[in-house]
């Protein structure tokens, strides 16, 4: 049972233009979320998170965004550059419940940036 | 320079023949973890470390051993590799639980059991 879920395999944005990046959780324990993004033959680098607590949170061209209701989480880049076109997965963690401690991995969503 | 590095980056082996991918870092943090990432599974977790000598398994420990007899150094141990341990092993740190605080992770070792 996937508790994580990137349905995107790939996506593919014009320079300059808006990346949406989307993931969906089912597991309603899940209290914290992240995003890391992977380049080819180079380990996943953190790039931004958000508690439950928020809806939204933002870094520069990065926020993040939030719906627990609808238990989804989207990134959003703007504008989106060509350093950007990387492999970018979903996390998820239950800090306050206890059990094993880790993430719970989406399967990436790989997006390329067209020039 | 702030870093985890594992060794080696490629390895091929033979069913059978014990083998370890060694992991190292150098920002003095408590957590360490060791992931695998196979096609169309993502990332999952095999074995973490809270701190010296506290160790415990993760979502997919069948077939793995680790140590954690210093704070910097997080030894993956295959006893008995089998084809099915193919696959890209990432391990990773963090200041504190992977709950509290983003991971480091290495840049990957990619093995291959035939």
């Amino acid at each position: 049972d996937q508790q994580v879920k990137q349905n995107s395999p790939s996506l593919s944005v014009q320079e300059g233009r808006i990346s949406i990046l989307n993931c969906d959780y089912t597991n309603s324990m899940f209290d914290y979320f992240l995003w890391y993004k992977k380049y080819p033959a180079e380990g996943p680098t953190f790039l931004i998170s958000i508690s439950s607590i928020k809806d939204k949170n933002e870094d520069g061209r990065f926020t993040v965004f939030l719906n627990k209701s609808a238990k989804h989480l989207s990134l959003h880049i703007v504008p989106s550059q060509p350093g950007d076109s990387a492999v970018y997965f979903c996390a998820a963690s239950a800090r306050s419940g206890g059990g094993a401690d880790g993430l719970t991995f989406g399967k990436g969503t790989h997006l390329i940036i067209q020039p | 320079e702030a870093q985890v590095t594992q060794n080696p980056r490629y390895l091929i082996t033979v069913t059978g023949k014990k083998l370890t991918v060694t992991c190292s870092q150098n920002m003095n943090h408590e957590y360490m973890s060791w992931y695998r990432q196979d096609p169309g599974l993502g990332l999952r977790q095999i074995y973490y470390s809270m701190n010296v000598e506290v160790t415990d398994k993760g979502d997919v420990p069948e077939g793995y051993k680790v140590s954690r007899k210093e704070k910097r150094n997080f030894p993956l141990i295959l006893e008995s590799p089998s084809p099915n341990q193919t696959s890209l092993y990432f391990c990773a740190s963090s200041k504190q639980g992977a709950l509290n605080s983003p991971l480091h992770f290495g840049n990957g070792t990619r093995l291959t059991v035939t």
